[in-house]
């Protein structure tokens, strides 16, 4: 079984500029999270979709960032304009829904803002 | 509000001893529970999970943690240490329907010759 797949897997941009992550989840699960993982600490939960719907984007910026799940399968995620404090680790997740809520997360984006 | 605190950030131990790692949470509803570990420049993968079923859990690579509610806690242990556990370990808790979730700070864990 194919597990979570990211792309870019790294990424440099100057502030200011925009920036586009892919995640595509595994076949199944219904379930897709995006995680922001800033070095030296635990991933942050920015938005979490059941299937093409949001359950909860409360921690997102949405000033500057947007998420959308087309068709309840792959997603992407969208930093306009970027900030020098954006640099991290962009994690996807997917599960397979409800009742088993265990996520399997992708090799993640490191994005550099200079 | 929930919220993950792991005591210590950093734990070593010597190969062959004993693993403690420390998680305490505060949550509203009846949560789930979770640990992952995050080797280095690999991604996270989940060592076991609580769900309400019984308290004791066992993961993968001989680990297991015990749910207790009176404490709120959810330390992760494992018997004997080995070289290739030295890596990042994040506490994870939920809510009881797969919302909310909220990692910890982690601990790194190194294990010694």
């Amino acid at each position: 079984e194919a597990g979570v797949a990211q792309s870019p897997r790294y990424k440099i941009i100057e502030k200011r500029q925009s920036v586009a992550f892919w995640c595509n989840p595994i076949s199944g699960h219904a379930t897709l999270y995006w995680y922001q993982q800033i070095l030296g600490q635990g991933p942050k939960l920015l938005i979490q979709f059941q299937n093409n719907g949001v359950v909860d984007d409360s921690q997102l910026p949405k000033d500057r960032f947007s998420a959308e799940r087309l068709k309840g399968v792959d997603s992407t995620l969208k930093i306009q304009p970027a900030k020098l404090e954006d640099s991290a680790v962009y994690l996807c997740a997917s599960s397979p829904g409800t009742g088993s809520y265990e996520q399997y997360f992708g090799p993640g984006t490191r994005l550099t803002v200079t | 509000a929930q919220s993950v605190t792991q005591l210590d950030s950093h734990v070593s131990v010597s190969e062959g001893t004993p693993v403690l790692l420390r998680c305490n949470y505060s949550s509203s509803y009846s949560p789930s529970l979770f640990w992952y570990v995050q080797h280095p420049n690999k991604g996270l993968q989940l060592l076991l999970k609580y769900t309400s079923a019984a308290t004791l859990v066992k993961g993968i690579n001989g680990f297991e943690a015990e749910f207790k509610k009176s404490e709120t806690s959810f330390h992760l242990t494992k018997p004997s240490a080995h070289m290739s556990d030295a890596a990042e370990y994040f506490c994870v808790v939920s809510d009881s329907e797969g919302q909310n979730f909220v990692f910890g700070p982690g601990t790194r864990l190194s294990v010694l010759p």
